[in-house]
């Protein structure tokens, strides 16, 4: 089945202790991104990769670090955890970026910083 | 910048009673208006894909149509299974590729 596989599902965490939250892909996309989900504000793009080895920044970056060491695995970084951090986290590819249908999303992460 | 804007945050219909969700946008050139479906403790899933003004889709009790600025969803005969929130998104032409997405409208229809 095509999917993107994001764990952990739920995450509770203190302030300051470094984390990563995994995202993998089955389907071969050049395209994955990170968004963050808070209520009133939508879905903001965090980081984004169009392809191995090649990330950038999105509207909402601070805080958060990526790598894509391969082409199927994107995993979001957090060095040093905050409050603010707290949020429902999202993985999501695409074939090119471009798809007809936008993007894959994954089931998402659900992260408290205390 | 774009921007999507989408009302009314929240809408409460009887089981057949149809309506339309509203998503206005602006945006520096079109390449996609999409909408997604996103049920609690999911990830959104993909509805539809507008890509020019009188540009309309439908999928069973849903329907899509496309302005300059605007884009609807039309409900017609909801049924409680399509209670979730409505999420729009506008795609750019720019390197980034991002979709920018309005804060959605929680759809709750009762039997």
């Amino acid at each position: 089945e095509a999917q993107v596989t994001q764990n952990p599902r739920y995450l509770i965490t203190v302030t300051g202790k470094k984390l990563t939250v995994t995202c993998s892909q089955n389907m071969n996309h050049e395209y994955m991104s990170w968004y963050r989900q808070d209520p009133g504000l939508g879905l903001r793009q965090i980081y984004y990769s169009m392809n191995v080895e090649v990330t950038d920044k999105g509207d909402v970056p601070e805080g958060y670090k990526v790598s894509r060491k391969e082409k199927r695995n994107f995993p979001l970084i957090l060095e040093s955890p905050s409050p603010n951090q707290t949020s429902l986290y999202f993985c999501a590819s695409s074939l090119m970026g471009t798809d007809s249908y936008g993007y894959t999303f994954g089931s998402g992460t659900r992260l408290t910083v205390v | 910048e774009d921007q999507v804007t989408q009302s009314p945050e929240a809408l409460r219909l009887q089981e057949g009673e149809s309506s339309s969700l509203n998503c206005s946008y602006t945006v520096s050139g079109l390449r996609g208006l999409f909408w997604y479906r996103q049920d609690p403790g999911k990830g959104p899933e993909f509805l539809f894909t507008l890509y020019s003004a009188g540009e309309e889709k439908e999928k069973e009790r849903l329907k899509a149509t496309l302005t300059k600025k605007e884009s609807f969803l039309h409900i017609t005969a909801p049924k409680p299974e399509d209670s979730a929130t409505y999420l729009c998104a506008v795609q750019s032409y720019t390197g980034r590729r991002a979709l920018t997405f309005g804060s959605g409208t929680r759809l709750q229809v009762q039997p």
